[in-house]
């Protein structure tokens, strides 16, 4: 059973960076796509951004310019970063594995999540 | 992209069944049938319980099941359980450069 955990801060000050730290158990992350996603209080989810271990990512454009994310796979972890954060970017965080199978049986879904970590902008 | 349409709050008595709507636009949910479907207890991580529309994932009860018509896909629990309180959220691929689009959660409360 594939397990994530997100960790970090809890609060960032406005203008900083947030980072964030997903550590993967009971699987590789090697050969799957990952996710980052948000929810903020009383909206819906909104998918920031994914990455494959290869390096390859791909990032929602509302944020684009604002994301980075890489994986260490020595040690079975993703990482996210938001820049120049805002009282906006106060939200829930969390890090899916993404299934993209185009075409195919597995279709596109998001299959193993981790509970979340509360990051709160705030002076 | 705006976020999918989920009705705020759904209730049932045990043993009924219910229906979450999930209302989208012809570029994601009338578009694709990947659309999926998410089990969330707060606090909790969210679990998958529907893929590609009305496929369940290894160990997902067959109470739950979906369907899609034009740019409105559907939930349904049948045999409501105590157990199935919490909140649900559907996801949709899209063809916008934001790649996903969530839905806005629907409490599910049994009576």
């Amino acid at each position: 059973q594939v397990h994530l955990q997100e960790s970090g801060p809890g609060l960032v000050k406005p203008s900083e960076t947030l980072s964030l730290i997903c550590t993967v158990s009971g699987g590789s992350i090697s050969n799957s796509y990952w996710s980052w996603i948000r929810q903020s209080a009383g909206k819906a989810l909104e998918w920031i951004g994914r990455i494959y271990p290869s390096g390859s990512t791909y990032n929602n454009p509302s944020l684009n310019s604002r994301v980075t994310m890489s994986v260490d796979t020595s040690k079975n972890q993703l990482s996210l970063r938001l820049t120049s954060v805002t009282a906006a970017d106060t939200a829930v965080y969390y890090c899916a594995r993404t299934i993209l199978d185009f075409g195919g049986t597995s279709g596109v879904s998001f299959d193993y999540w981790g509970q979340g970590a509360l990051v709160t902008v705030s002076s | 992209q705006s976020a999918l349409t989920q009705p705020a709050s759904v209730s049932g008595s045990p043993g009924q069944s219910i229906t979450i709507s999930c209302t989208g636009t012809s570029s994601d949910v009338g578009r694709y049938n990947y659309v999926s479907w998410y089990q969330h207890h707060p606090g909790k991580a969210p679990k998958l319980i529907l893929y590609n529309v009305n496929n369940r994932p290894s160990g997902i009860s067959i109470r739950f099941s979906g369907s899609k018509s034009g740019n409105t896909a559907s939930l349904t629990i049948s045999g409501l359980q105590a157990e199935d309180e919490a909140d649900y959220f559907c996801g949709s691929y899209t063809s916008s450069s934001t790649s996903f689009v969530f839905g806005t959660e629907t409490k599910i409360t049994v009576l």
